[in-house]
């Protein structure tokens, strides 16, 4: 059974830093999908960010980016620029893609940032 | 920018009552799915759907859980008897296809009395 792991259960930095969440997972899978959600107070989720396996480039959105190391099945997002908007839980989260029903989930990272 | 729509955004109930969380997921996604997120917990997996029929469900997703889509844009989860652990967020999600971007809707904040 695939797992996500956030070793992080909070992080607080101040506004303008750069900051790095954590997530490892585990699977025998070759092929398959990483996610980055954020679920501000409204406790929506959010797609921040998405990772295909097969590809070897770091996603990147604005400034939001990933370093997606397969070999060591880390994926963690760095957030540049850090704003008070980006204060929220962070979740990190696998699919593969031949069952490709679910996602898994890790357990969250709430994320402070500091005027 | 399209939304998956849930409601009721609160609802709360007595033990043993019944209750069925509505969604309507975006009008061309073809997958659909119900996640549950117990207060301060990750998000779990509960139920998947596609072409009408469950396609995966979870070890949580029980004889007391079931889906409907009864009218082609609705998309429910049924609570036949509910217990005080179900009390949680319930998050419906859809996709148009399966391994891509699921677009959550706000949540069902499920409160079990």
């Amino acid at each position: 059974a695939q797992t996500v792991t956030q070793s992080q259960p909070e992080m607080s930095v101040q506004e303008a830093e750069t900051v790095t969440l954590s997530c490892t997972y585990d699977t025998s899978e070759s092929n398959y999908y990483l996610f980055w959600y954020k679920q501000p107070p409204s406790r929506q989720m959010i797609l921040v960010i998405r990772q295909e396996a097969y590809k070897q480039q770091n996603a990147t959105e604005n400034r939001f980016s990933v370093n997606f190391q397969k070999a060591a099945k880390s994926f963690s997002l760095k957030i540049s620029d850090s704003q008070l908007g980006d204060t929220a839980m962070y979740f990190c989260a696998f699919t593969d893609i031949q069952g490709a029903q679910k996602l898994v989930f890790g357990q969250g990272t709430r994320l402070t940032i500091n005027p | 920018e399209p939304e998956v729509t849930q409601t009721p955004s609160h609802q709360v109930t007595q033990m043993g009552q019944e209750v069925i969380l509505r969604c309507v997921p975006i009008s061309n996604h073809l997958y659909f799915y119900w996640y549950r997120q117990i207060l301060g917990q990750k998000v779990e997996f509960l139920v998947s759907f596609y072409n009408n029929e469950i396609s995966e469900k979870s070890e949580i997703f029980d004889d007391q859980f079931s889906v409907e889509r009864p009218d082609g844009s609705n998309f429910t989860l049924k609570i036949r008897s509910t217990k005080l652990e179900d009390s949680a967020m319930y998050f419906c999600a859809s996709s148009i296809e399966t391994a891509n971007v699921l677009t959550f809707g706000a949540g069902s904040r499920l409160t079990v009395l």
